[in-house]
């Protein structure tokens, strides 16, 4: 089965740290671009990162940057998302997801509450 | 960063009827490297158009997309009781993606 199955949501206080984790599986990882997307209580989708197939271009949203850290392992069809100095506005439902065009696969998301 | 305004903020429409979106971007986008993305609550966001006008694999034809530039349309051509839903432009022509606001199409 095609899929990608984000891991790792908690509840953090503010200032704290927290790594997700998607797991991909039924297709080719490492032709994909992948991306992180959150969706916070209430509100739309929000970009907040991408990584090329090979790894070596990734982007961020002004949001996250130099906060967070996008990353991907091929071997292990993995991606990974380090979020550090989180803040109660991290709040939200982060989705992994991504396409090697026209395919394209995303998962259910994360669950990730940043509170004291 | 390239700001995306979405209309109408809201669609109601009956099943059959012909839905138009639109997106406009605060300056040009890049190749119009425009996707269109349908999201349910609960449920995994779905890619339905990429680069402006192609279809992502398994979207039925019914959904179509155009535009260039800083105008770009997502046209439902006759909606399906699963096609309500939020709908949301992103583009991806920089550097920094963003996505629309979005657009609800509920049911008239």
């Amino acid at each position: 089965e095609v899929q990608v199955v984000e891991s790792g949501g908690d509840l953090v206080q503010p200032g704290g740290s927290l790594r997700l984790s998607c797991a991909a599986s039924g297709f080719t990882f490492s032709n994909y671009h992948m991306n992180w997307v959150r969706q916070a209580p209430g509100k739309g989708l929000e970009w907040i990162s991408y990584i090329s197939p090979s790894g070596n271009t990734v982007y961020y949203a002004d949001s996250v940057r130099g906060r967070f850290t996008i990353s991907r392992d091929n071997a292990k069809s993995s991606l990974s998302l380090q979020m550090n100095s989180l803040r109660a506005e991290d709040t939200a439902v982060y989705f992994c997801g991504g396409n090697s065009v026209p395919a394209a696969i995303w998962g259910q998301g994360t669950l990730v509450t940043v509170s004291s | 960063e390239i700001v995306l305004t979405q209309s109408p903020g809201t669609l109601s429409l009956s099943p059959g009827e012909r839905g138009t979106l639109s997106c406009r971007a605060s300056q040009s986008v890049s190749n119009n490297y425009v996707a269109w993305y349908q999201h349910k609550p609960g449920q995994a966001p779905r890619l339905l158009i990429y680069g402006a006008s192609s279809r992502a694999t398994g979207i039925p034809d019914r959904f179509s997309g155009s535009g260039s530039g800083t105008d770009f349309t997502l046209t439902i051509s006759r909606l399906e009781p699963e096609d309500f839903a939020v709908y949301y432009c992103q583009q991806y022509g920089s550097s920094v993606f963003t996505f629309g606001p979005g657009t609800k199409v509920d049911i008239k």
